[in-house]
């Protein structure tokens, strides 16, 4: 069974300023996606980003982009320019190629300070 | 705007009551999942269908069950509600099976008392 672990239950970061989270995750794998959500505090869940293990190249969306390290079964998510609307739950979550479930992590909670 | 829409948004129910937890999507998608969400735990698979009348096990089914009797809508049941139920219920559609992204629904906080 595939596992993702976030190690920050918390973070604080400055308006306009960078912040990263991190995401680990332990599957036999070979071909699969990973994503982050973010949850804010209206609840409404909505992809932020997604990453396919077959590319090489990290994804980016606007300010967010991602460090993947396919060995290391690490996949960061970087904010870039923090803005007071980035305040929200963000969750890493893994999904498999061949099965229709993902799995998450249990979050991350990052308030952008003014 | 395409939506997945939950029936309530909080909802407080007794111990030992039956409840229906409704979840509506307009997208004309093939899966439906139901997650549970606790702080510190993440968001748990309870239960997930591929198709009308298509259900299957997620992480932690016990204590529900679920319908789908239409593929527009996706139905969680506790048969005899406890405390322990207690908790953020959040469903999501994807478009086909192994289709990689969920549409989330804003939630029901069901409160057991």
């Amino acid at each position: 069974a595939q596992t993702v672990t976030q190690s920050q239950p918390e973070m604080s970061v400055q308006e306009a300023e960078t912040v990263t989270l991190s995401c680990t995750y332990d599957t036999s794998e070979n071909n699969y996606y990973l994503f982050w959500y973010k949850q804010p505090p209206s609840r409404q869940m909505i992809l932020v980003i997604r990453q396919e293990a077959y590319k090489q190249q990290n994804a980016t969306e606007n300010r967010f982009s991602v460090n993947f390290q396919k060995a290391a079964k690490s996949f960061s998510l970087k904010i870039s320019d923090s803005q007071l609307g980035d305040t929200a739950m963000y969750f890493c979550a893994f999904k498999d190629t061949n099965a229709g479930k993902s799995t998450f992590g249990d979050g991350t909670t990052l308030t952008v300070k003014p | 705007d395409v939506k997945v829409t939950q029936s309530s948004r909080y909802l407080v129910k007794r111990t030992g009551e039956k409840v229906f937890l409704e979840c509506v999507q307009d997208m004309d998608h093939e899966n439906m999942f139901w997650y549970r969400q606790d702080p510190g735990l993440g968001l748990r698979l309870i239960y997930f269908s591929y198709d009308v009348k298509m259900k299957e096990k997620g992480d932690i089914p016990e204590g529900y069950s679920v319908s789908r009797e239409k593929k527009e809508r996706f139905s969680l049941i506790l048969e005899s509600a406890s405390t322990n139920q207690t908790s953020m219920y959040l469903c999501a559609s994807s478009p086909a099976r192994f289709h990689e992204k969920l549409l989330f629904g804003s939630g029901t906080q069901l409160s057991v008392l």
